[in-house]
């Protein structure tokens, strides 16, 4: 079965200042990787995706995130903050299950707070 | 624009009640899941449905039902067999197939009073 870790609960940081967000995964089949962030009250809205090629992926708002499968990782990153990135941002696998079926995994989450 | 709509946006249930809530998309996806969110636990799939007239159980589907008649409707009707129904309902849709995002609703706050 398979598993989603988000290392942090909470990661508080100051504006323009660098951040990462873990995320370890656990799947004994192939998967492919998202990252998606939910501002207060909101649904959530795709920031990026693995499916296969290059390991580093750029997504929206200026994240990307990097895919290392010997680690069975996917860490989030973006290399200056802004105080509308708080939000809580969540890591996402997929993997198939039996037929055709599809189902998405996700992290507990982690609330970035930016500070000013 | 096409999207995924849920409503109410607050709901408000007495002790015994059933409740539904109500999730549309037209975004022609074949497939639908409705997810449960509380504070620190992350989403958790309650019901999915990859095609019309069909449903699967989800990893906490007690105390909960669905139905799937229309291809872009998916509503959840939240039972009084759900002892804890205060949480955050999130409605989400796909296309089916491997690697394919997941698209989500604003999401229903049940709280029950």
């Amino acid at each position: 079965a398979q598993s989603v870790t988000q290392l942090d609960s909470q990661v508080p940081v100051f504006e323009e200042a660098p951040v990462e967000l873990r995320c370890n995964y656990s799947s004994s089949v192939s998967v492919y990787l998202f990252w998606y962030v939910q501002y207060p009250n909101q649904g959530l809205q795709l920031l990026l995706k693995y499916l296969s090629g290059s390991t580093l992926v750029k997504g929206i708002n200026g994240f990307e995130a990097e895919f290392n499968k010997s680690q069975t990782s996917f860490h989030l990153r973006k290399p200056s903050v802004h105080i509308s990135d708080t939000a809580e941002y969540f890591c996402a696998v997929s993997d198939l299950l039996r037929s055709s079926n599809y189902k998405l995994t996700f992290g507990k989450g982690t609330l970035l707070t930016v500070n000013p | 624009d096409g999207g995924i709509t849920q409503s109410p946006k607050y709901l408000f249930r007495k002790e015994g009640q059933n409740v539904t809530l109500s999730c549309e998309q037209n975004l022609n996806h074949d497939a639908m899941y409705w997810y449960r969110q509380d504070p620190g636990q992350g989403l958790r799939l309650i019901y999915y449905s990859q095609i019309v007239n069909d449903f699967q159980k989800g990893d906490i589907a007690e105390g909960y039902s669905v139905s799937r008649e229309k291809k872009e409707s998916f509503p959840l009707t939240v039972t009084s067999a759900q002892k804890n129904p205060t949480a955050f309902y999130l409605c989400a849709s796909s296309t089916r197939g491997f690697g394919t995002e997941a698209f989500f609703g604003q999401g229903t706050r049940l709280t029950v009073v």
